[in-house]
C-alpha cells in the first residue's frame, strides 16, 4: 500500500526551462511534506519542506506547492540547471494520536530528473 | 555540519551469513533510521530508534534487527542474509522537535548477497 506516490519515474527538461515534479498521497493524517534530492552514490539531501498550514514555500529556484484537498504536492525548479539532474523523492510525515511523529517519514518512489544543456 | 557515516560503501556477502551494517552520527540526534532503496520502490523504512535502547519497526522489518547501545550509533543486522536483501541501505538521523522531520542521510551501503 503505497501511501506516497510519484507516478512519473522520469522527467527530461531543457536547461533554463521549468521542471515540475509531482507527488500524490493518500493518508489524510500527513501534515508535513519534504523533498529530497539524491545523486548517484550519495545519500539523499534535504531540499525544501512545506507544512500543511501552507500552500506554497519558496527557496531560491525551488518552490514547493501543496494542494491539501487534492492530496497533491509538487516541486517547481525554475530555471532548471544541468546540476539539478538527480533523483527527487517526496516524503510525508504524520503525527500519532498523542501528537508525536518521531520524525518518521514515508517516501515516494522517486523521479529521475534529467536537465539537458 | 551534520555528518552521518556508514561503515562500508560496498559489501558482498553469501546467503546465510550474518551481516552488520553500522551507522554513526556526530550531531547528538535523538532519532535514527534505517532504510533500503530499491528501483521503483523508493526508500522503505526498516527500523527506527528515537532513543538509546529504543527501537520501533518500520514498514519492512522482516529479516532484520537493530541495535542502539549508544546515542550516536545505530546498527542494522541481517541475521541470515538472503538474495532478496540485495539492496542499497541508507541510514539517517534527525533531531527532536521542532525540526525532527528533516533527516540527514549517510552515503549508503550497497549490499550484494550471493
Amino acid at each position: 500500500d503505497q501511501q506516497v506516490k510519484q507516478n512519473s519515474p522520469s522527467l527530461s527538461v531543457q536547461e533554463g526551462r521549468i521542471s515540475i515534479l509531482n507527488c500524490d498521497y493518500t493518508n489524510s493524517m500527513f501534515d508535513y511534506f519534504l523533498w529530497y534530492k539524491k545523486y548517484p552514490a550519495e545519500g539523499p539531501t534535504f531540499l525544501i519542506s512545506i507544512s500543511s498550514i501552507k500552500d506554497k514555500n519558496e527557496d531560491g529556484r525551488f518552490t514547493a506547492f501543496l494542494n491539501k484537498s487534492a492530496k497533491h504536492l509538487s516541486l517547481h525548479i525554475v530555471p532548471s540547471q544541468p546540476g539539478d539532474s538527480a533523483v527527487y523523492f517526496c516524503a510525508a510525515s504524520a503525527r500519532d494520536a498523542g501528537g508525536t511523529s518521531y520524525g518518521k517519514l514515508t517516501f515516494g518512489q522517486g523521479t529521475i530528473l534529467t536537465v539537458h544543456p | 555540519d551534520v555528518k552521518v557515516t556508514q561503515s562500508s560503501r560496498y559489501l558482498v556477502k553469501r546467503t546465510g551469513e550474518k551481516v552488520f551494517l553500522e551507522c554513526v552520527q556526530d550531531m547528538d540526534h535523538e532519532n535514527m533510521f534505517w532504510y533500503r532503496q530499491d528501483p521503483g520502490l523508493g526508500l522503505r523504512l526498516i527500523y527506527f530508534s528515537y532513543d538509546v535502547k529504543m527501537k520501533e519497526k518500520g514498514d519492512i522489518p522482516e529479516g532484520y534487527s537493530v541495535s542502539r547501545e549508544k546515542k550516536e550509533r545505530f546498527s542494522l543486522i541481517l541475521e541470515s542474509a538472503s538474495t532478496n536483501q540485495t539492496s542499497m541501505y541508507l541510514c539517517a538521523s534527525s533531531p527532536r522537535p521542532p525540526l525532527q522531520e528533516t533527516q540527514y542521510f549517510g552515503p549508503g551501503t550497497r549490499l550484494l548477497v550471493l
